[in-house]
């Protein structure tokens, strides 16, 4: 079934740690996106990156980076967790800039 | 800045007709989005609109005045399975999607 895989579902952290988010679409999609949503904020862009080798900087960047190798994998790391990290992470993607997103299920992390 | 207004919750009844607004403010405009997303679950698309006017999907349809910067969705004969949050979405002029802080809908027997 073609999609976006997050992984992990969840995970509880302890502050300090590194964590890497994964997150895979076999659509060929060529825009990825990392949100995070906290409720009665609504979703907010991290990072995206428009095609392979390319990203940027979202809404809300800072503690986190991403990389995209290829056009299928598109992780997110902290480099060092903090509480206020606790939230639920999307990964989305979409085909061209006319075009609506896809996402992935999330992964809910809690930063202890 | 860039802002999108939604009202935060909205109960209706079963069978019954609602209507979601959304206003919005942003650097440039193409498109707007409406998503759904149940609780503990992904957005999953519900309709998009680029041009002024209504477009109808079953029983959702969505309306958009770009000269007022508001949109609508309009859901009809309404189920238990609509109760969900309903996320409002704006592109930009650098494509870059901006996100209402969506509307939780309660629907009620």
């Amino acid at each position: 079934i073609a999609g976006i895989t997050q992984a992990p579902t969840s995970q509880i952290l302890a502050a300090g740690r590194r964590m890497t988010l994964r997150c895979t679409q076999d659509m060929r999609h060529n825009a990825m996106y990392w949100y995070r949503q906290d409720l009665g904020l609504g979703l907010r862009l991290i990072h995206y990156s428009n095609t392979a080798g390319t990203t940027g900087k979202g809404e809300v960047p800072d503690g986190y980076s991403v990389s995209r190798a290829n056009t299928d994998d598109f992780p997110l790391t902290l480099a060092s967790a903090v509480p206020s990290q606790t939230s639920v992470y999307f990964c989305a993607s979409s085909q061209g800039q006319a075009d609506g997103y896809t996402f992935g299920s999330g992964t809910r992390l809690t930063v202890v | 800045g860039q802002n999108i207004d939604q009202p935060t919750e909205m109960t209706a009844t079963e069978g019954a007709i609602v209507q979601i607004n959304c206003t919005y403010q942003t650097s440039g405009f193409n498109g707007l989005f409406w998503y759904q997303q149940h609780a503990g679950e992904a957005p999953t698309f519900l309709s998009y609109n680029v041009l002024d006017g209504l477009e109808e999907k079953g029983r959702f349809s969505s309306f958009l005045s770009r000269s007022k910067g508001y949109s609508y969705l309009l859901l009809k004969e309404l189920q238990m399975k609509d109760s969900a949050s309903y996320l409002c979405a704006v592109k930009d002029s650098n494509y870059q999607l901006i996100w209402g802080a969506g509307t939780k809908l309660i629907i009620k027997p």
